[in-house]
């Protein structure tokens, strides 16, 4: 149980593109979903958290128009990375706590999304 | 001083050992406490979650919080060369309404 998956598992993409991550929560409902940003050798790093039906938020010094999240349903959630810069390129993993039940104080995390921009 | 301190490692220890491994926090309102395995390039896995102080045992894995200290430990018995990972401590105010955040992580090497 608890299991939460991301596509893609990795993408390569040219400066200026834009680039979408699907994060799904496939054996439960998640009302929050989290993104975080993982940089080489780097601990995990929040960047937004998701609410079902509501407009996400950002941690500070994070771009909300640079970094747009859609949590479309209690299953998923996009991360859509506009304007891509090499900058950007890391590692994105999003995360979803249940809810309702014990489950709901904890966080389960996907596989991760490795970006690469040239 | 960052919110969570935790030594990157490496730590290397034979197969059999009991490994410990720790951080160190300054934010006194963090109440929910985890720790997460993670291997090269793939998403950290849930291993142990506790609330406010106290101990934590699940198999060969027991989490200790000392909210006093500000301290939480994780051990491990009787290693194994596929517990070899990065091990992350994360915590947070609220639980799981909360993003966490994150200790460094500390990369363990179990020697066979």
């Amino acid at each position: 149980g608890a299991v939460v998956s991301q596509h893609p598992s990795w993408v390569i993409c040219k400066s200026g593109t834009s680039v979408k991550i699907e994060c799904r929560s496939l054996d439960f409902q998640a009302t929050t979903m989290f993104w975080y940003r993982q940089f080489p050798k780097q601990s995990l790093m929040l960047m937004a958290t998701s609410n079902e039906g509501s407009k996400a938020t950002y941690e500070q010094g994070v771009e909300k128009d640079k970094f747009l999240i859609n949590h479309a349903s209690l299953t998923l959630s996009t991360l859509t990375v506009t304007s891509a810069h090499p900058e950007d390129s890391s590692f994105y993993i999003c995360s979803a706590s249940p809810w309702g039940g014990s489950s709901t104080d904890t966080q389960y995390f996907g596989p991760g999304t490795r970006l690469t921009v040239l | 001083q960052k919110e969570v301190e935790q030594d990157p490692g490496p730590l290397s220890v034979p197969e059999g050992a009991i490994v410990s491994l720790n951080c160190t926090y300054s934010n006194s309102a963090f109440q929910y406490f985890m720790w997460y395995r993670q291997y090269s390039r793939k998403g950290p896995e849930l291993l142990m979650y506790t609330y406010s102080s106290g101990n934590k045992e699940d198999g060969r894995f027991t989490a200790q919080v000392d909210k006093s200290s500000k301290y939480i430990s994780l051990f491990i018995r009787d290693s194994q060369p596929s517990d070899s990972a990065t091990y992350l401590c994360a915590m947070s105010e609220g639980g799981g309404a909360d993003g966490l955040t994150f200790g460094k992580g500390t990369h363990l090497i179990i020697q066979p």
